[in-house]
């Protein structure tokens, strides 16, 4: 299987400021990485896929880039309403694991 | 529009058996895989396995072979997640998602989740 690891496990920052969650795979995923956001009791939702392709009706300040074994889903100025879990995806093989998750808090 | 409608919650006890749903409606359920993913109380998501309605391909997470049976019915566009014998361990919420069958094979559209607790 497939590993994802995600850094850091939990951050808070201060509206307005810039975030970055990274993503490491265990081996080559070409660019077939997704990022979801969940917030409290709610379903996941698609924020990113194909590592860089922003969803339909998700806000331009959410920005995902790499390929290989290193993604990063980067947040250009943090709302409140950014406060959630981020979790990257693997589609590359057939059990499309996820990584461990994000928390993202307000200061 | 696409909605993916699950079966209500559900509180069942160790060793009987359960079987969940996910009613898909708005686009063209063969045409796009089911996924079912598991996410234990304070926990992350687990993806469990997935099928293909069109024609009843089936994967299963090495984590989940035979510890579960997913299925589907196109004649009424569910999908099913079903347990022979549960566990306390299988207390948790239960989402169903849809996948496309082509480009990045990502979950587009999500179910509201099924929560299970398995409690003597």
């Amino acid at each position: 299987d497939i590993q994802l690891t995600q850094s850091p496990s939990s951050l808070s920052a201060s509206v307005g400021d810039r975030v970055t969650i990274t993503c490491r795979a265990s081996q080559t995923i070409s660019n077939y990485l997704n990022w979801y956001q969940q917030k409290p009791g709610k379903a996941p939702k698609l924020l990113m896929y194909g590592a860089s392709t922003l969803q339909s009706g998700v806000p331009s300040r959410f920005s995902g880039s790499g390929s290989g074994t290193d993604f990063t889903l980067t947040i250009s100025s943090l709302q409140p309403e950014d406060s959630a879990f981020y979790y990257c995806q693997q589609s590359y093989s057939p059990s499309g694991t996820f990584g461990q998750g994000t928390k993202v808090e307000i200061k | 529009e696409v909605q993916l409608v699950q079966s209500g919650a559900e509180v069942k006890k160790p060793g009987e058996s359960l079987k969940i749903s996910c009613k898909a409606s708005g686009y063209t359920f063969t045409s796009y895989w089911i996924a079912w993913v598991r996410q234990m109380p304070g926990k992350g998501l687990e993806w469990m396995g997935i099928i293909y309605p069109g024609d009843s391909d089936t994967r299963y997470s090495p984590s989940f072979r035979g510890q579960v049976t997913i299925s589907a019915d196109k004649s009424i566009t569910t999908a099913y997640l079903q347990w022979s014998s549960l566990k306390a361990s299988d207390t948790a919420m239960y989402y169903c998602a849809r996948q496309p069958s082509t480009g990045y094979y990502n979950f587009d559209y999500w179910g509201q989740g099924t929560p299970v607790t398995v409690s003597s």
